[in-house]
């Protein structure tokens, strides 16, 4: 059964700086790996998609790279602005005859402070 | 992307009683799956709904307590059934989109 481990559960930065998400699993026959943003209380934004065949993807501040033989995966978050708290979600689908489940983490609850 | 809307975006509820949850997604998808947070949780998959075939459910979930329909390729409805407690929650549907999983808004629900 795939597990999805998310380090720290709760991080607090000043405005400006560079962070990291960790993210691990425990099954590497995955299909790919999202991590997802939600604000409290709303539903689930996706950030970034990378397939299993894939190294790292980038979308404008956040880099997402993924380890699949080691499990692991990182968010990379520059120069964080306020805007950036929330809890991030990091989910990966199970490879499976026909199977597309997202096994998700507990998340890591990001603030930035002013 | 898929632009996906639900209904009613949050309720409060009387124990015992029942809501369905609807689901309308801008493309025709032929998975779609049902989640659920509970407070402080992550998410946690109630079924996988597939057009013209019964919804599978995983352990801990049965047809009677959470039915869902999918009367086409767009919509798909969740009904949470002789509501107590414990059913608070947000609950959010999830298509699948080009091998990738999308999230509706969630509807957040409160059972008193």
């Amino acid at each position: 059964k795939q597990e999805v481990t998310q380090i720290p559960a709760a991080l607090s930065v000043p405005e400006g700086e560079n962070l990291v998400l960790n993210c691990s699993f425990t099954d590497s026959a995955i299909y790919n790996l999202q991590w997802f943003r939600q604000d409290p209380g709303k539903g689930l934004t996706s950030l970034l998609l990378i397939q299993s065949s894939q190294r790292e993807q980038t979308s404008g501040r956040l880099n997402a790279s993924l380890d699949k033989s080691s499990g692991r995966s990182t968010l990379y978050i520059a120069a964080s602005q306020p805007g950036d708290s929330a809890t991030y979600l990091c989910a990966v689908t199970s490879s499976g005859a026909g199977s597309y489940q997202l096994t998700f983490g507990k998340g890591t609850k990001l603030s930035v402070i002013p | 992307s898929a632009v996906i809307s639900q209904k009613p975006s949050r309720d409060i509820c009387q124990r015992g009683t029942s809501l369905t949850i609807q689901c309308q997604v801008d493309s025709q998808v032929t998975m779609m799956f049902w989640y659920r947070q509970q407070p402080g949780q992550s998410l946690t998959l109630i079924a996988t709904a597939n057009q013209g075939s019964e919804a599978t459910y995983e352990s801990g979930f049965v047809i009677d307590k959470f039915p869902i329909s999918r009367p086409n390729l767009t919509f798909s409805t969740l009904t949470v059934s002789n509501m107590s407690p414990e059913d608070s929650s947000i609950y959010l549907c999830s298509p699948l989109l080009y091998n990738e999983q999308f999230f509706g808004p969630g509807t957040r629900l409160t059972v008193l």
